[in-house]
């Protein structure tokens, strides 16, 4: 279901240090995932995705891991920079192109 | 490639009136297109689905005579917020589907207001 009334989780972090944004997902069906990045009165820009057939990704400073058993999905981005300071929302897509949006972890990067 | 565009950014209107989103795929056809809603701190929230020269398909809960969904074209959705009380103050994120894929691009939002 959605997360509507749910503050969003935050993490905070020194700059230069790794970040993990976690995320559980709801349906099993789902075969495709996105993390997006939201900064404040903007929409959401991809990051990365990976399909349900891979368990892990990687991309520039990211790495996208997929947990299928405990429907868990992690964004892991290196050497954290004030720049990723932004909220962060994994998206599931179930086999009908809907798409669902998980709470949102909002990360906040200290010089 | 793959831009969406909204308009407006911004609205601030009085209770009672209408107000009207342009949701824009620059470059690229979207046979789809989808609606969202945001409050402050929140996750995104699906409200309908838009397919170019249909009805749109609306999510649990959401009004479909209040939120009127128009996908004319392959370019362009528009909502249509009616009769807007302040409750309906909120982000409003259309996004695009280009087909082929599964990604969806997003456009910036526009922030509405209601008084």
């Amino acid at each position: 279901g959605e997360s509507v009334g749910l503050h969003l989780p935050t993490l905070s972090v020194q700059e230069g240090d790794n970040s993990i944004i976690n995320c559980a997902y709801s349906n099993s069906a789902s075969d495709y995932f996105i993390w997006y990045k939201q900064e404040s009165g903007k929409g959401p820009q991809f990051i990365i995705d990976i399909r349900s057939n891979m368990d892990k990704r990687q991309g520039q400073r990211v790495t996208v891991l997929l947990n299928k058993t405990v429907k868990h999905l992690s964004l892991q981005i290196a050497a954290t920079q004030p720049g990723d300071s932004a909220v962060y929302f994994c998206a599931e897509i179930r086999n009908n192109n809907d798409m669902r949006f998980g709470a949102g972890t909002r990360l906040t990067v200290k010089p | 490639g793959a831009v969406v565009s909204q308009h407006p950014s911004w609205v601030i209107c009085k209770s009672g009136t209408s107000v009207k989103i342009e949701c824009r795929s620059l470059d690229f056809q979207a046979t789809t297109m989808f609606w969202y809603r945001q409050f402050p701190k929140q996750s995104l929230m699906l409200m309908a689905t838009s397919n170019e020269g249909s009805k749109a398909t609306y999510e649990q809960g959401v009004e479909k005579d209040k939120f009127l969904i128009n996908h004319a074209s392959l370019t362009l959705s528009t909502l249509t917020v009616t009769s807007a009380h302040p409750e309906d103050s909120s982000f409003y994120i259309c996004s695009a589907d280009s087909g082929g894929t599964d990604t969806q691009y997003f456009g910036p939002g526009t922030r509405l207001t209601v008084l």
